[in-house]
């Protein structure tokens, strides 16, 4: 119940193209989700993260689309840059409230290339 | 906003040494820090939660008595890989988590390489 299911594994699009990874929970106490993006050798970085009340996030190029009902999530990485070539991990949460913090639960997370 | 460090950010040692790694939140105050470890290719693993000036709260499977951490201040938590072994090589990566918030902010990483 506590895992975070994500795919493809892997994912190649070309220049320009649309990316979509997804996310599904089982956890229904979830109420925080993020997405990070990884380079090699370096930590995760926080892309951009949604919480249930709304469904859909929008950043720039990256947008949080989140289905509630289907306790599924993902980013859409619309027109794809060579520079977006890295690892990307969801993850979700029980928000902090005053419970302290709450641990991350991650997918498995997708290696995402970008071919020029 | 919301950097957190490392240090160092590699470190090579002899099997049978202890290794410190050291996590700071550089401008904000972090109750919480977390400690984790990456295998290549493969997702982040939590090996435990630190709250400052409390012991910290180790997963399932993760020897408390090889992996001492310290949160002494609400900027810094640190890890010892006591008697490393090569087994013990690994990214390690803390994060850290600012008082009433829900993201945590991920620090470069320590490549721990035992000889």
């Amino acid at each position: 119940q506590q895992q975070v299911k994500q795919s493809p594994q892997s994912l190649i699009v070309q220049k320009g193209g649309i990316s979509i990874i997804n996310c599904a929970y089982e956890n229904t106490a979830f109420d925080y989700f993020p997405w990070y993006q990884q380079f090699p050798g370096k930590g995760p970085a926080l892309l951009i993260a949604i919480r249930p009340d709304v469904s859909e996030k929008k950043e720039g190029r990256f947008t949080i689309s989140f289905n509630k009902s289907a306790k599924q999530f993902s980013l859409h990485i619309m027109d794809s840059q060579p520079g977006d070539s890295a690892t990307y991990f969801c993850a979700a949460s029980r928000g902090t409230g005053n419970q302290g913090a709450q641990k991350l639960v991650f997918g498995q997370g997708t290696r995402l290339t970008i071919n020029p | 906003g919301a950097v957190v460090s490392q240090h160092p950010s590699w470190v090579i040692c002899k099997s049978g040494t202890s290794v410190k790694i050291e996590c700071r939140s550089l401008d904000f105050q972090a109750t919480t820090m977390f400690w984790y470890r990456q295998f290549p290719k493969q997702s982040l693993m939590l090996m435990a939660t630190s709250n400052e000036g409390s012991k910290a709260t180790y997963e399932q499977g993760v020897e408390k008595d090889k992996f001492l951490i310290n949160h002494a201040s609400l900027t810094l938590s640190t890890l010892t890989v006591t008697s490393a072994h090569p087994e013990d090589s690994s990214f390690y990566i803390c994060s850290a988590e600012g008082v009433g918030a829900d993201t945590q902010y991920f620090g470069p990483g320590t490549r721990l390489t035992v000889l």
